[in-house]
């Protein structure tokens, strides 16, 4: 199966600092990344769609100034978290899409970053 | 309204038992996916089976599978022959389709399995 990487898995940072988080596909291009965030014991919410070259769409609620995101290129996507305050801190899972496989199971996971900010 | 709802936060099975874990849905769509994945607690999200609106057999992958009823909105997943290592989180997930065009998932808000010796 394609395989998604994230890096860096686990991440502490003070509050008010900035945290990049990267997501790259290894071997497929993704034209579309998603990236979701899981508070302890809930479920995954989709904060943002991201697809190459173009900006991303947001969902309601996710503040795209706090959360930057870039797609640069067809296999890495990288999500800023600006100025992190501790209710910042999540479980953050970003998603790829292989576009040949559309129809069927097309996303493939990274593994996580877990973000503490202190 | 809620598109997908598990209505089960927990649930217990004794090892090599058979286990339902329930899962309704909520789309106008007539093209959609749906999906069942496991979180163990690295984090990591495996997926384990995907069904399409359309297909007509309940999809089938090793020891899990599907129970579709299109008519109800339902898409429980069974898991056969329960192992200690199936203990985990589990969540339904749905794509919707061709009119919305959007790709995302979205979740239930999971089922937390637990296997006992």
């Amino acid at each position: 199966g394609a395989v998604v990487s994230q890096h860096p898995s686990r991440v502490i940072c003070k509050s008010g600092t900035s945290v990049k988080i990267e997501c790259r596909s290894l071997d497929f291009q993704a034209t579309t990344m998603f990236w979701y965030r899981q508070f302890p014991k809930q479920s995954l919410m989709l904060m943002a769609t991201s697809n190459e070259g173009s900006k991303a769409t947001y969902e309601q609620g996710v503040e795209k100034d706090k959360f930057l995101i870039n797609h640069a290129s067809l296999t890495l996507s990288t999500l800023t978290v600006t100025s992190a305050h501790p209710e910042d801190s999540s479980f953050y899972i970003c998603s790829a899409r292989d576009g040949r496989l559309a129809g069927i199971n097309e996303q493939f996971f990274g593994p996580g970053t877990r973000l503490t900010v202190l | 309204a809620q598109k997908i709802t598990q209505t089960q936060p927990g649930m217990f099975v004794q090892e090599k038992e058979a286990v339902t874990l329930d899962c309704t849905y909520d789309t106008s769509d007539q093209s959609y996916g749906l999906f069942w994945y496991k979180q163990p607690s690295s984090g990591e999200m495996i997926f384990l089976i995907y069904q399409g609106s359309y297909d007509e057999q309940n999809a089938t992958e090793g020891r899990y599978s599907l129970n579709f009823q299109k008519a109800r909105k339902s898409a429980n997943l069974v898991i056969s022959a329960s192992q200690l290592g199936d203990s985990a989180m589990y969540f339904c997930a749905m794509r919707e389709g061709l009119r919305t065009g959007r790709r995302a998932l979205t979740f239930g808000s999971g089922t937390r399995l637990q296997v006992q010796p």
